[in-house]
């Protein structure tokens, strides 16, 4: 089993629309969490790091569900510049001194 | 620009030729790691270093890898023997140590092996 599972999609939303994706992680150690953002040929950005207690930030929230061992990320009022792959990120080592475990990615397409 | 930087940005050899790439973090930051994405897969940590110390290293860097940090500011990632496998993106990100999962990415050296 994959440490980090993620539904490559692609995912095709309207504009304007609210949509939602999952991510699964195997290692019930794991102990940090994340959202990063990719555009077509571009590097990974942090979009958001994800938290026990749920986090948002304007239009994005992210979830942790311990007890299932998924993420989720929600994106409100989607414009077309949130066309990207989204890829969720696991860091499984206490003190944080590590580097991230990616998944594929899903890959999000706004439609006007 | 005070992002990190990358050097190539593109790099394509003959199977069995040895390459390096550069990397330049963002001065500040004392932690640099280096990962390697394949088309439809998401980045793959290979190594990473806290100033000059290598701390880190992934069964995915086979002993033909070799990485180097030697005055804890640029880094170097060898190649040697290429093969038609190791075609991918190697991306170097680079963070605080304080801050290690606030990763920040240069824009990735393509490597393709004929």
């Amino acid at each position: 089993r994959k440490e980090v599972e993620q539904d490559p999609g692609p995912f095709n939303v309207p504009e304007g629309a609210t949509v939602a994706f999952n991510c699964t992680y195997s290692n019930s150690a794991s102990q940090s969490f994340f959202w990063y953002r990719q555009d077509c040929r571009k590097e990974p950005k942090l979009l958001m790091s994800v938290y026990s207690s749920g986090n948002e930030d304007g239009r994005f929230t992210a979830q942790l569900n311990r007890a299932s061992q998924y993420i989720s990320l929600l994106i409100r009022d989607s414009k077309l510049s949130d066309s990207a792959t989204y890829l969720c990120v696991v860091n499984n080592r206490r003190g944080g001194a590590d580097g991230l475990t990616f998944g594929k990615g899903t890959h999000l397409i706004i439609q006007p | 620009d005070t992002g990190v930087s990358q050097d190539p940005r593109h790099k394509i050899t003959k199977r069995g030729q040895n390459v390096t790439f550069r990397c330049d973090p963002i001065s500040e930051h004392n932690r640099l790691y280096w990962y390697r994405q394949t088309l439809g897969q998401g980045p793959e940590f290979l190594t990473y270093f806290q100033n000059e110390a290598q701390l880190e290293k992934s069964r995915l860097l086979s002993d033909r890898f070799s990485a180097e940090r030697p005055k804890g500011s640029f880094s170097t990632l060898e190649i040697q023997r290429t093969e038609q496998g190791d075609s991918a993106m190697y991306l170097c990100a680079s963070s605080f140590f304080t801050s290690p999962y606030e990763q920040y990415f240069g824009p990735g050296t393509r490597l393709t092996v004929t």
